[in-house]
């Protein structure tokens, strides 16, 4: 199993340019998670995802949308990039049992806005 | 809503110096408590993690975390640590359907 992957690794974007990162899972996990990760702020929730078409919002989804058509695939929209999107994004997947189970991250993407 | 305080952002040690990261939580509900580490360049993985039972969890590497309920506290601890341990230390608290995380603390184990 190649567990959770994201792609890409780096992107630089400009002010008002969108993109998506990509998630994907091949643990057939019924939960899905985005984070972002600033230093010294730890990780706060983007969105999550209990299933294929459910989605709901986390701590921090302003600038954000997702979608869930499929088990697998998880992606993540930045629709007018700002320079305060300029983070490390995490992808996460877990268990049906949701929450009371561990969460399995991917390597991130490291997205930097001028 | 739950919340996580960790008491260190940065701490450094020589090798072989106990460790202890302190944690604690605030939710109302039955919690589940997590530590997780970030190692340089990697992403996150499960360090242990505590549902029920034996307070007193063991996890990979020689951690252990001690869940006190009456200090709503998960303090991480390692008896002997190493250069390997260099790493930044997130503790985690899940909710109804989401966890919440800690700001981290970043450990750095000198040689």
């Amino acid at each position: 199993n190649a567990g959770v992957t994201q792609t890409p690794k780096f992107r630089i974007l400009k002010i008002g340019q969108s993109m998506t990162l990509q998630c994907t899972q091949d643990m057939n996990h019924n939960y899905m998670y985005w984070y972002r990760q600033d230093p010294g702020m730890g990780l706060k929730l983007i969105y999550y995802s209990v299933g294929a078409g459910i989605t709901d919002k986390g701590e921090v989804p302003n600038g954000y949308n997702v979608s869930r058509s499929t088990t697998e695939d998880f992606p993540l929209r930045l629709e007018l990039a700002a320079p305060s999107q300029t983070s490390v994004y995490f992808c996460a997947s877990s268990p049906p049992a949701g929450t009371t189970d561990t969460q399995y991250f991917g390597p991130g993407t490291r997205l930097t806005v001028l | 809503a739950q919340s996580v305080s960790q008491h260190n952002h940065h701490v450094i040690l020589s090798e072989a110096a106990s460790l202890e990261l302190g944690c604690n939580y605030s939710y109302g509900g039955t919690v589940n408590l997590f530590w997780y580490v970030q190692y340089p360049g990697q992403h996150l993985q499960l360090l242990l993690k505590y549902f029920s039972g034996d307070p007193l969890v063991k996890g990979i590497k020689g951690f252990e975390a001690e869940f006190i309920k009456s200090k709503f506290s998960f303090n991480l601890r390692k008896p002997s640590v190493q250069w390997s341990d260099t790493a930044e230390y997130f503790c985690a608290v899940s909710g109804y359907s989401t966890l919440t995380f800690g700001k981290g603390t970043m450990l750095l184990v000198s040689p």
